[in-house]
């Protein structure tokens, strides 16, 4: 049973564009919601995270939206880059140092 | 200051063999994570290590086994490997379980495949 869904599979964007990539999960207890972005070859990169207790986050170009009722998260993108073109992933844990769940990804390429 | 290093880089074995994999965490961190990254899926949590013992463990068979050391630093070790463990197995390491605001940062991984 995947414990956190991810859409789109893959995204398309031109330069400049904003892409969003949405999550969602069922599990209450989770409380740390954190974005990973990882190219060919590559471990995963934290971008950036998020706890329940705020609405949205930005750090840079990417901010979090994140709706508690909704059980529902996503990651925006602002002005995107070709240099953004990789696999982000949202996942989802009971506390930092825990498991993270991982959603199954989200190809994005962004044309020049 | 050295991020999460993971040894080796690629890795090719047959059916039926073992493997053992490396893992040293960030300065500053005792606690280290395994994950299975089958090609075009997210990370699945093998197990999580901490003073050396196993923590958490994901649904994962008996065939794959931890250790940590005193340094932290640990290893995955795979028996009587199958085509379906062909893989890119990451290290995660963190500070304290628990600590707030701080997060799990992953090695470059280990590619493994298995023929």
């Amino acid at each position: 049973q995947q414990q956190v869904k991810q859409s789109p599979q893959s995204l398309i964007v031109q330069k400049g564009g904003i892409p969003i990539i949405n999550c969602a999960y069922e599990n209450t207890a989770f409380d740390y919601f954190p974005w990973y972005q990882q190219f060919p070859g590559k471990g995963p990169a934290l971008l950036i995270a998020i706890r329940p207790d705020v609405s949205e986050k930005k750090e840079g170009r990417f901010t979090i939206s994140f709706n508690k009722s909704a059980k529902q998260f996503s990651l925006h993108i602002m002005d995107s880059q070709p240099g953004d073109s990789a696999t982000y992933f949202c996942a989802a844990s009971i506390r930092t140092g825990n498991q993270f769940y991982f959603g199954t990804g989200t190809s994005l390429t962004v044309i020049p | 200051d050295a991020g999460v290093t993971q040894s080796p880089t690629h890795l090719i074995k047959t059916r039926g063999q073992q493997v053992t994999l490396r893992c040293s965490p960030k300065s500053g961190h005792d606690t280290v994570s395994w994950y299975q990254q089958a090609l075009g899926q997210g990370p699945q949590f093998i197990f999580q290590y901490y003073e050396e013992e196993e923590r958490q463990r994901g649904n994962f068979p008996d065939r794959f086994s931890g250790h940590q050391f005193p340094n932290y630093s640990s290893e995955l070790n795979v028996n009587a490997l199958l085509l379906g463990d062909s893989a890119l197995y990451l290290c995660a390491s963190s500070p304290l379980i628990g600590s707030k605001g701080e997060t799990q940062y992953f090695g470059p991984g280990t590619r493994l495949l298995v023929l």
